[in-house]
């Protein structure tokens, strides 16, 4: 089944505690993305990237890092988490990114303490 | 800052009527106009997408409208009905970042 899995679902953890959330998906698509979704705010994106080794900041990037190391795999690194952190984490992926359908992950919920 | 602009906030529909959602847009680079359905505890997924050569495009009871030179598109649902209730953000792309507006929450009663 053509999916894009999140690990964990769920996370409660403290500030300052590095904690990282993976994100896989097995549609060999190039693009990947994360977003964080927030009540009123709406989707946002944090980090994209287009191909290995290629990545790019979007909207909301301070906090976070990523890598992309293999096609299928995005991680979303929080090296040092806020409370200002506590959201929805979605991970997307897309064939090539560009006007394509992104399929979404099922969120990662984060409360940072 | 917002580059989609979405409205209304909420809505709330009878079964059989119809549901409108507006987006407006400043960026005319912007190719790709996708809105997206999300359930709670879901991830959002694609509904209908439109790209600007087109004013208008359906796929059953979904119906985008894109008024180009407004820099304005909206979303229609005709004859609502309850399992429709869900959350409705529509987005605008240029090359690989995907700007979505807040998003609306419909509410289809019976």
């Amino acid at each position: 089944e053509a999916q894009v899995t999140q690990n964990p679902r769920y996370l409660i953890t403290v500030t300052g505690k590095k904690l990282t959330v993976t994100c896989s998906q097995n549609m060999n698509h190039e693009y990947m993305s994360w977003y964080r979704q927030d009540p009123g705010l709406g989707l946002r994106q944090i980090y994209y990237s287009m191909n290995v080794e290629v990545t790019d900041k979007g909207d909301v990037p301070e906090g976070y890092k990523v890598s992309r190391k293999e096609k299928r795999n995005f991680p979303l690194i929080l090296e040092s988490p806020s409370p200002n952190q506590t959201s929805l984490y979605f991970c997307a992926s897309s064939s090539s990114g560009e006007g394509d359908t992104q399929y979404f992950g099922p969120g990662t919920r984060l409360t940072v303490l | 800052q917002q580059q989609v602009k979405q409205s209304p906030q909420s809505l709330i529909v009878q079964k059989g009527g119809i549901s409108i959602i507006n987006c407006a847009y400043e960026n005319t680079a912007f190719d790709y106009f996708p809105w997206y359905q999300q359930f709670p505890g879901k991830g959002p997924a694609l509904l209908i997408a439109i790209r600007p050569d087109v004013s208008e495009k359906k796929e059953g009871r979904f119906t985008i409208s894109f008024n180009k030179s407004a820099k304005q598109f909206s979303l229609h649902i005709m004859d609502s009905q309850p399992g429709d209730s869900a959350t409705y953000f529509c987005a605008a792309s240029d090359r690989y970042a995907l700007n979505f507006g807040k998003g609306t929450s419909l509410l289809v009663t019976p």
